[in-house]
């Protein structure tokens, strides 16, 4: 069965440092999603795209944050200047309907 | 705005005891309505969706959610619980627009004890 795939599954950074997430979303899937999860927190919406540009975001994509669909089968999540609040779980998820989405299995971000 | 309660932070059940986890939902019409169960350092598993039709939907693992307009409700039951049920479990809906976000709950904790 067809799966949503992430990596690193774990990445460590200092404070400062520009980190970039990386998934595979399900191959015949159009729209793409970032979340977050802080640890012991809810999961929020961070960011959708479709057609090649973000068709909506949170508060918290800030110009910290930026996405993009590099080669046609990855969707990055790029943070620019890490901070010691973006340590959190990273979800991506993609979507054929646009009205289920399937998770990845998420990529744990520690900032130090 | 869109918001998504469940109510129980944290539940404790004894193995084979029935459980059932509320979510409620505040929105104008009829969402998607989505569990998922989160195993510690996991990502997120659908466990079931309600989009129309039948307002008692069965799901993977025994579970099984009911979906009542009257109430904004979708809770999630299972008769008999197992110890590798033990979990965080969210409740989301939408999406609320065509292409836009989920909003998930905040999660209630399920322990089960041997």
């Amino acid at each position: 069965e067809p799966e949503v795939t992430q990596t690193p599954s774990h990445q460590v950074t200092q404070m400062g440092q520009e980190v970039i997430l990386r998934c595979v979303p399900i191959s015949n899937h159009l729209y793409f999603y970032w979340y977050r999860q802080i640890l012991g927190q809810k999961v929020e919406f961070l960011v959708s795209f479709y057609n090649n540009e973000i068709s909506e975001k949170s508060e918290i994509f800030d110009d910290q944050f930026s996405v993009e669909r590099p080669d046609g089968s990855n969707f990055t999540l790029k943070i620019r200047s890490t901070k010691l609040e973006d340590s959190a779980m990273y979800f991506c998820a993609s979507s054929e309907s646009a009205y289920e989405q399937f998770f990845g299995p998420g990529t744990r971000l520690t900032v130090l | 705005a869109q918001s998504v309660t469940q109510p129980d932070i944290h539940i404790t059940v004894s193995e084979g005891a029935s459980l059932e986890l509320r979510c409620n939902y505040s929105y104008g019409a009829t969402p998607y309505l989505f569990w998922y169960v989160q195993s510690p350092g996991q990502g997120l598993q659908l466990l079931l969706k309600y989009f129309s039709g039948d307002t008692l939907v069965q799901g993977i693992k025994g579970f099984e959610a009911e979906f009542k307009r009257s109430q904004s409700s979708f809770n999630l039951r299972k008769p008999s619980v197992h110890w590798s049920d033990a979990a965080e479990y969210f409740c989301a809906v939408g999406p609320f627009n065509y292409g836009q976000n989920f909003v998930f709950g905040p999660g209630t904790r399920l322990s089960v004890l041997p």
